[in-house]
């Protein structure tokens, strides 16, 4: 059974720093690994969406890399600003357990506070 | 594009009452789901769809049914409301079955009491 696991579970960092967070996963067979933003109370919104054959991916400030074999994904962002503020959720996609279907599975996120 | 859309956004149920929560995209997306999202829980699969007429189950389905006679609508009814299911519900949508690009809605926060 797929786990991800977003380590922290919270960062709380001054503005303008560079920072990153960490998303591992234990079953390599997957698809693609997707990056979300969570404003409080809010929907998600996709950041960044790295198919398994890629080794990162950028938008702006923000960029995502993949390390299939080892089960890791980073999301780094530059230069940070209070409007970062969210939490962050990590999924990847890979088979189910019964081989029929693309099963989503997310971590728990990681809660950032940018502070200004 | 309006995406995907959620109605209500907060809804407050007594056990064993039943309700429908809506979901709509406007994408021409073939597939679509419903999750969960409960603290320290993370987003769990409620149920999916692959296209119109065909659903089928995900990891928390008890308690919940779904139908797709449209390819733009996919509604979740409770049943029998219960404290359980208070949570917040998010339905998402891709173009087809497979590694594509998931869309959130904004979600309904459900409380039960």
């Amino acid at each position: 059974k797929q786990e991800v696991t977003q380590i922290p579970a919270a960062l709380s960092v001054p503005e303008g720093e560079n920072l990153v967070l960490n998303c591992s996963f234990t079953d390599s067979a997957i698809y693609n690994l997707q990056w979300f933003r969570q404003d409080p109370g809010k929907g998600l919104t996709s950041l960044l969406l790295i198919q398994s054959s890629q080794r990162e991916q950028t938008s702006g400030r923000l960029n995502a890399s993949l390390d299939k074999s080892s089960g890791r994904s980073t999301l780094y962002i530059a230069a940070s600003q209070p409007g970062d503020s969210a939490t962050y959720l990590c999924a990847v996609r890979g088979r189910d357990s019964g081989g029929s279907n693309y099963k989503l599975t997310f971590g728990k996120g990681t809660l950032l506070t940018v502070n200004p | 594009n309006a995406g995907v859309t959620q109605t209500p956004k907060f809804q407050v149920l007594k056990t064993g009452q039943s309700m429908t929560l809506q979901c709509a995209q406007d994408m021409n997306h073939e597939y679509m789901s419903w999750y969960r999202q409960d603290p320290g829980m993370g987003l769990r699969l409620i149920h999916y769809s692959v296209g119109a007429g065909i659903t089928d189950q995900g990891e928390v389905p008890n308690g919940y049914n779904v139908s797709r006679s449209t390819t733009e609508d996919f509604p979740l009814r409770l049943l029998s409301a219960a404290p359980s299911q208070t949570s917040v519900y998010f339905c998402a949508s891709s173009p087809f079955v497979g590694p594509y690009e998931q869309y959130f809605g904004p979600g309904t926060r459900l409380t039960v009491t």
